[in-house]
């Protein structure tokens, strides 16, 4: 049980355009999510806590207008990256927890985002 | 929040127990203990957690000092697959409403075939 679906697991987009990825909890109902970026041999860096039906929460320093969470349905969560830049090339994992386990969050198989 | 402190880097060989230290000196009495590792290019995944007992599940044992000051987690026969980064990370129970989990920098354990 518990299990997080992200897609797609790697994608290369031209600068200037936008990408959207999505992070589904196929056996559980999640009203909040989190995403998170990791750059290459750093940790984990949490974004944002997205809410089903409101506006997502953002951490300090990240730009909400860039990075567009929508959390419509109890099941999906996505982060659109707009106009994408090189910089914006990272590792995002999504995560979220199935309350009735006493196991901890679940994680995404992350998405690869190369921004040429 | 409170703050947890790792080593970088561990080596086990392979077959054999692995200690992963974690100091976290200014928990509090309701902070848990949460134990998360990320295997390369893969999204972290849930080992195990803990309050004040020590505890076991399937893939590892915790081992929590009477202070709670500092914690060990216990692979007790590293195998390959267990190559990956440990995060020790101090939270709420993992029953209850959502908290966020906000990584540290981690364990990075190297298994010796």
């Amino acid at each position: 049980g518990a299990v997080v679906s992200q897609h797609p697991s790697r994608v290369i987009c031209k600068s200037g355009t936008s990408v959207k990825i999505e992070c589904r909890s196929l056996d559980f109902q999640a009203t909040t999510m989190f995403w998170y970026r990791q750059f290459p041999k750093q940790s984990l860096m949490l974004m944002a806590t997205s809410n089903e039906g409101s506006k997502a929460t953002y951490e300090q320093g990240v730009e909400k207008d860039k990075f567009l969470i929508n959390h419509a349905s109890l099941t999906l969560s996505t982060l659109t990256v707009t106009s994408a830049h090189p910089e914006d090339s990272s590792f995002y994992i999504c995560s979220a927890r199935d309350q009735a386990l006493s196991r901890g969050y679940t994680f995404g198989s992350g998405t690869r985002l190369t921004v040429v | 929040d409170a703050k947890t402190t790792q080593p970088n880097s561990m080596e086990s060989n392979e077959e054999e127990p692995v200690h992963l230290p974690c100091n976290h000196s200014t928990i509090s009495g309701t902070d848990y203990i949460h134990w998360y590792r990320q295997l390369p290019s893969q999204g972290p995944e849930y080992v195990i957690h803990g309050l004040t007992s020590n505890v076991n599940n399937r893939m590892a044992s915790l081992a929590i000092a009477e202070d709670r000051k500092s914690s060990t987690l216990i692979l007790h026969r590293a195998t390959l697959r267990d190559a990956a980064v440990y995060y020790c990370i101090l939270g709420p129970p993992n029953s209850g409403g959502y908290q966020k989990v906000t990584f540290g920098t981690g364990t990075k354990l190297q298994v010796i075939p």
